[in-house]
């Protein structure tokens, strides 16, 4: 199974900040197509997870653009430009490349 | 606003069987591989299964792997999730998705299943 290791696993930001989450696979999550299957998912208290990137570093349909990923080799790393109230909750990271899908541990962003 | 409806869960015993479903008013499901995902309250997220668009193909996690069975009709535009011999650490809520190229664009609310004597 692929494991995926976020860092790090507790993250206090001040709004207007910025934030990073990284992620690493155990092994390259490149598919023969060319596509990198890596998503990232944010988890709000309360609610069910919802999409915020896939394939590594496209943002989903209505997620604001101070959200963007990235990708070296097996790292993955999730930006948020400017941290606003409404962005807290547990990030997770989820490989698609093969069964079975795996998540990262959890990412719990809290306001300071 | 389209969106998934897991329905089914409850109490059961351990050794005890639940199927759950997962319907999708507004939204043609056989067109998609179909997922489920699981989550200990509390806890992180865990893939469970997986369906491809006509039902013949499945993966299941190694945990669940001879006791749950993925399954869908597309007739009714449903997504199933039989759990058999079901026990204390099944205890989740259980989420459907729907897969568009590996990526998990639509959630349903969840539905909890608790396992306990």
């Amino acid at each position: 199974d692929i494991v995926m290791t976020q860092s790090p696993l507790s993250l206090p930001v001040t709004p207007g900040e910025p934030a990073s989450i990284s992620c690493r696979s155990s092994q390259r999550l490149l598919h023969s197509n060319g596509q990198t299957f890596l998503d990232w998912y944010l988890q709000k208290p309360g609610q069910s997870p919802h999409l915020l990137i896939y394939l590594g570093s496209n943002r989903a349909s209505g997620v604001p653009d101070r959200f963007s990923g990235s990708e070296s080799g097996t790292d993955f790393t999730l930006k948020i430009s400017r941290v606003e109230a409404e962005d807290v909750g547990v990030y997770y990271c989820m490989q698609a490349l093969q069964t079975p899908y795996t998540f990262g541990q959890g990412t719990k962003l809290e306001i300071k | 606003e389209v969106q998934l409806v897991e329905s089914g869960g409850g109490l059961v015993q351990p050794g005890e069987s639940l199927r759950l479903s997962c319907t999708a008013p507004g939204i043609t499901l056989s067109n998609y591989w179909m997922h489920w995902v699981r989550q200990v309250p509390g806890k992180g997220l865990v893939w469970v299964s997986r369906i491809n668009e006509d039902g013949r193909t499945t993966n299941h996690a190694d945990s669940v792997r001879g006791r749950f069975t993925i399954s869908r009709d597309n007739a009714k535009n449903t997504l199933y999730l039989q759990m058999n011999s079901l026990r204390a650490e099944d205890t989740a809520v259980y989420y459907c998705t729907r897969d568009i190229g590996g990526k998990f664009g639509l959630w349903g609310q969840g539905t909890l299943v608790t396992v306990s004597s």
